[in-house]
This record gives structure tokens, sequence and C-alpha cells, in this order.
């Protein structure tokens, strides 16, 4: 595709259950990033992926949250009982390259924990 | 830690008048600077990068200028307009090469 693409755009689910949030960057991009975003507040880094290197996991805020990346591109975050605190939107983003390029970004997965 | 900070959480300003952002950054000396767009709903878009060897760069009627000695970056819109109403995002990368974001500065620009 043409963007970084993130799905489903919108979920709701109960406190307690586990969710899949889906990023396909753009392809070729060896970076890639998630953050989270809460209403009205700014952007709280996640994870970020940078090719074969091990994931910068210094962001997630418990051991509930993880995230893999296969094959070097599409990536999976994956929060485990899920908490009403978690609600917010959870953006994905990717690079070309190393450090100084632009981030593309995704529209978002807007989580609501109920 | 690395950490930077955006001093105006929002900006209303009459419209032709010129909007001025401020980031300001500490423990760290970044070798680039980027701003970004946001708007409701949607994710941030780029609009500029400057490199720490440059003290100023111009798209349009966007600004921006680094400060490696303030540690601060200043973005400004002239000319502004309604349609330029929006989040305004600067990141940095940090030590470990990962993008980091301010909280944002809310602009608002009145017909």
């Amino acid at each position: 595709g043409a963007g970084v693409s993130q799905s489903p755009s919108n979920k709701v689910t109960e406190k307690g259950k586990d969710v899949e949030l889906r990023c396909d960057p753009i392809s070729g991009h060896t970076a890639l990033y998630w953050y989270r975003q809460s209403l009205g507040q700014g952007l709280e880094f996640l994870i970020y992926f940078q090719g074969n290197s091990a994931p910068d996991k210094s962001g997630l805020p418990s051991d509930r949250f993880s995230a893999e990346r296969t094959g070097g591109s599409v990536s999976t975050l994956t929060i485990q009982r899920t908490q009403q605190e978690d609600s917010a939107v959870y953006l994905c983003a990717s690079e070309t390259r190393w450090g100084n390029t632009e981030a593309f970004f995704g529209q978002g997965t807007r989580l609501t924990v109920v | 830690s690395q950490k930077i900070e955006q001093n105006s959480e929002a900006l209303n300003i009459q419209e032709g008048k010129t909007a001025t952002l401020t980031c300001n950054y500490t423990n760290y000396s970044p070798a680039y600077l980027q701003w970004y767009r946001q708007d409701p709903g949607r994710g941030p878009v780029f609009l500029l990068l400057i490199r720490e060897n440059e003290k100023e760069k111009r798209k349009e009627r966007l600004k921006v200028t680094f400060d490696t000695t303030l540690k601060q970056s200043l973005f400004h819109i002239t000319a502004s307009q309604p349609a330029d109403s929006a989040t305004y995002l600067c990141a940095l990368y940090s030590s470990a090469s990962k993008i980091i974001f301010g909280s944002g500065t809310r602009l608002s620009i009145r017909p």
C-alpha cells in the first residue's frame, strides 16, 4: 500500500480481554514504532523495531503489553487482560532508515476498554 | 533521560499574524529535530527536519530554527490561516535512535 495501514480502526473490548492491534508499514521501511496517545495528550513511546536488531521495549508500560514484527514487515501489538486505563489511540509509524528521515504514521487504532 | 517539552499547551492567534511555537529539550544533543502536524482523529504528518548544523530551515510559510546552545527550536507560521489550526508536535531522535515527541501545542487561528 501507499501508506502505513493499521487495523482495526476502532476496537471496543471488555475489561480483562486480550486485544491485538495490527500495523502494516510502508514496504521497505526498516524502522517501525508504536506510540500511545491518550485524549488531548502527546505521543507516548511504546516500542521500536529497527531491522534485525533487538527491539527497544523500554516504553512498554507493563508486562501485559507485547509486540512482535514478523519478517521485518507487519507488526502486532498485543495487550493482555485489558484495563480501562489502556483506552487510548495506538499509533504506528515507519521510516526508511536509521535516524534521519521522516516517520510516516498510520491513522491509529482507537481502543476503548469498557 | 532525554526530555522534550513544548511550553504552550494551546496558542490562539489572529489570522494573518505569525504563530511561534517553542520546543525545548534536555539531557541530550540531538543531531536532528523534526516538526509534525496532527489534525483531530489522524496520525501526525511530517513537516520539517532541521539538522544541528542548520540554524534555520524554511518551507513555504513555515520556518524552523534550531539553537543547540539554548537547546531550543522555534517553529514559525507566517501569514497564518484558519486552515493552519492543528496540533504541532516537535520530535527528536534520542540517544537510542528512537523518535520521542513533545506533548504538542494546539494552535487555533481565528478569522
